[in-house]
């Protein structure tokens, strides 16, 4: 199975600045359509998890600006260009390129 | 608009059984692949079962693989998990999840609690 490493697992943020989260794998993500198959989630406090970035880099609809996907291979991020007030909550990544897909295991991000 | 609705969880005894149902509705149901993943209290995800479109293809995870299963229902825009031999591991919050084109979890259910205990 690909495993999936977050940093930081807690990140305290201030409203207005900007915020980013680490995820890594144990193996290339990159498929051979020149895609990586690496998701970001993010499930509020009392909700299910919503989809985010998908394919590394696309933003899912509905999902505003602020949030950024990038990175290639193993090595991926989530930036948060200005962080507000609802966007609070753990943040997950997932792979999907094999199967089993496999999650980070999440960095919960709260207001400072 | 996308919804799916879970069902059928609550408080069973170790060894017990239970059977989850996810209602659809919102779009084409049977051109799609589902997904279940469960969270256990306090803890991260994990994904323990997908179904293609066509029921062809079944996946598990090995933690649950021979005493789940799942299925679905393209009449009635459903899928089912039955669930065997639970143990108190199996404690969580279950979520049904469409799958999109490109193998992302673009729909998730509001999930449904499954409790393991004497």
């Amino acid at each position: 199975d690909i495993v999936m490493t977050q940093s930081p697992l807690s990140l305290p943020v201030t409203p207005g600045e900007p915020a980013s989260i680490s995820c890594r794998s144990n193996q290339s993500l990159l498929h051979n359509t020149g895609s990586n198959y690496l998701d970001w989630y993010l499930q509020k406090p009392g909700q299910s998890p919503q989809l985010l970035i998908y394919l590394g880099s696309r933003r899912a609809s509905g999902v505003p600006d602020r949030f950024s996907g990038s990175g290639s291979g193993t090595d991926f991020t989530l930036k948060i260009n200005r962080v507000e007030a609802e966007d609070v909550g753990v943040y997950y990544c997932m792979q999907v390129l094999q199967t089993p897909p496999t999650f980070g295991q999440g960095t919960k991000v709260e207001i400072k | 608009d996308v919804h799916l609705v879970e069902s059928g969880g609550g408080l069973v005894q170790p060894g017990g059984s239970l059977r989850l149902a996810c209602a659809a509705s919102g779009f084409t149901f049977r051109t799609y692949s589902f997904n279940w993943v469960r969270q256990a209290p306090g803890k991260g995800l994990e994904w323990i079962s997908y179904i293609s479109s066509s029921t062809s293809t079944r996946y598990y995870a090995d933690s649950v693989k021979g005493r789940f299963t799942f299925s679905r229902d393209d009449a009635t825009n459903s899928v089912f998990l039955q669930m065997n031999n639970l143990g108190v591991d199996d404690t969580a919050v279950y979520y049904c999840v469409r799958e999109s084109d490109y193998g992302s979890f673009d729909y998730w259910g509001q999930g449904t609690l499954v409790t393991v205990s004497s």
